[in-house]
């Protein structure tokens, strides 16, 4: 596999579910994030990873709780989300110093 | 403030014509400046960047964008539009004293025309 890749890409969960999140970079960078994107809204940074030390905590509720165990892997937990979190979840990585993000295709979730 | 304003939400042009979408941004120190498109249900695909040099900036698909200081501008031109090239549009900046964090407009969506 080449580039950033996301699993599932497609996730439906009950509000009591707890689910996670997978994204992996074939890219060799150190840096991950994760973003939100809702319909009609900017996309919205969550979580920053720069060589396996979160960076950033953009005002995130406690309910996604983001892992980096690499410079490779990221999760990102989910327990008990409200409806207004449906909504695609993007990863991204990057070599710091370049700048440049590379994205996954996402993984859409829909919570019920 | 750091900020990217898109200011046309929705654009529609006919195949075979040019395209020009706009960006502007607000940034305090020298900015990195990027274009990414997503179509439906993917993620965002880089298609250009500018970092220094050469104001114009070729990328893939036959997208081009220039950036313009005195304007805080970095629009995105393409000559002749392809049915394919409908999609959404997104301008971000970004820069060294950003620790790695993109700032994202609001997006363009390209309908195109047959």
């Amino acid at each position: 596999e080449t580039g950033v890749t996301q699993t599932p890409r497609h996730l439906v969960m009950g509000m009591t579910n707890k689910k996670s999140l997978k994204c992996e970079q074939h890219l060799g960078h150190n840096a991950m994030y994760w973003y939100k994107q809702s319909a009609k809204k900017p996309l919205e940074l969550m979580f920053v990873y720069n060589f396996k030390e979160q960076t950033e905590n953009n005002s995130v509720p406690s309910r996604f709780s983001p892992e980096c165990p690499n410079s490779s892997h990221l999760f990102l937990h989910l327990h008990t989300l409200q409806p207004e979190d449906s909504a695609l979840y993007l990863c991204a990585s990057s070599q710091r110093g370049q700048e440049t993000q590379y994205f996954g295709p996402g993984t859409r979730l829909l919570v019920l | 403030a750091q900020s990217v304003t898109q200011p046309d939400i929705h654009i529609t042009v006919s195949e075979g014509a040019s395209l020009e979408l706009r960006c502007n941004y607000s940034y305090g120190a020298t900015p990195y400046l990027f274009w990414y498109v997503q179509s439906p249900g993917q993620g965002l695909q880089l298609l250009l960047k500018y970092f220094s040099g050469d104001t114009l900036v070729q990328g893939i698909k036959g997208f081009e964008a220039e950036f313009k200081r005195s304007q805080s501008s970095f629009n995105l031109r393409k000559p002749s539009v392809h049915w394919s090239d409908a999609a959404e549009y997104f301008c971000a900046v970004g820069g060294s004293s950003n620790t790695g964090k993109l700032i994202f407009g609001q997006g363009t969506t390209l309908q195109v025309k047959p």
